[in-house]
């Protein structure tokens, strides 16, 4: 069984400060990890995904994560926030091995806010 | 390019009346998904179809719900009877099929309300 957690419903960070969104994630075989972010009254927009190679990936917007196969974990980070950053961000996992299947399980997603 | 393109944006309806969602998913993508959020349960999955084909419906709620793809440019979610507790936002989605590292995306959302 795939499943992928977020353990922070809330994240709070000053504008101009790092960010980190995390996520830890369960899956048989080796993992693709996406994350995505939804801002107010719209739909789930792409930011970056890791398939395979480096384990730091780099995304729209500024955005950048870890893929960390001992941790079980692929955190969202950004170097400096700015308070358009704020939004719902959902992380989500895929089996590669699961045959025929190619949907996504999304964690229950982390709300940030960058305050001014 | 377009994106997946869904219909209406917004629909209020009252109870027991039948609501019918629309997609047209992204051109040569060949997966189509359809999820629905609310504030208690999140994002949650209710069909998906590979090719035009059902491949997985066990998210669908009730037989109140039933949802089709007559072919690869077009969906339908269909809510007969709708009930309050059907009050959500539905997306569409879409990737490509064939590759697992493929991308899912998102369309804009049904925002319903049922009163």
């Amino acid at each position: 069984a795939q499943s992928v957690a977020q353990p922070e419903d809330q994240v709070n960070v000053a504008e101009g400060n790092p960010l980190t969104v995390k996520c830890t994630y369960s899956v048989s075989g080796n993992p693709y990890l996406f994350w995505y972010v939804q801002y107010p009254n719209r739909g789930l927009q792409f930011l970056l995904k890791y398939i395979t190679g480096d384990n730091l990936v780099k995304g729209s917007y500024g955005f950048e994560a870890e893929f960390n196969k001992s941790q079980t974990s692929f955190h969202l980070k950004k170097p400096s926030a700015l308070v358009s950053d704020s939004a719902l961000y959902f992380c989500a996992v895929r089996d590669p091995y699961q045959t025929g299947a190619n949907n996504l399980f999304f964690g229950t997603g982390t709300r940030l806010t960058v305050i001014p | 390019d377009a994106g997946v393109i869904q219909s209406p944006r917004h629909e209020v309806t009252e109870m027991g009346q039948e609501v019918t969602l629309r997609c047209k998913p992204i051109s040569g993508h060949n997966s189509l998904f359809w999820y629905r959020q609310t504030m208690m349960r999140g994002l949650e999955l209710l069909i998906y179809f590979n090719n035009n084909v059902p491949i997985d419906d066990s998210g669908m709620p009730e037989d109140r719900f039933s949802a089709k793809m007559p072919n690869a440019s077009f969906s339908t979610l269909k809510i007969q009877p709708s009930e309050p507790r059907d009050s959500a936002v539905y997306f569409c989605a879409s990737s490509a099929y064939g590759g697992s590292g493929n991308t899912i995306y998102f369309g804009e959302g049904s925002w319903l309300t049922v009163v």
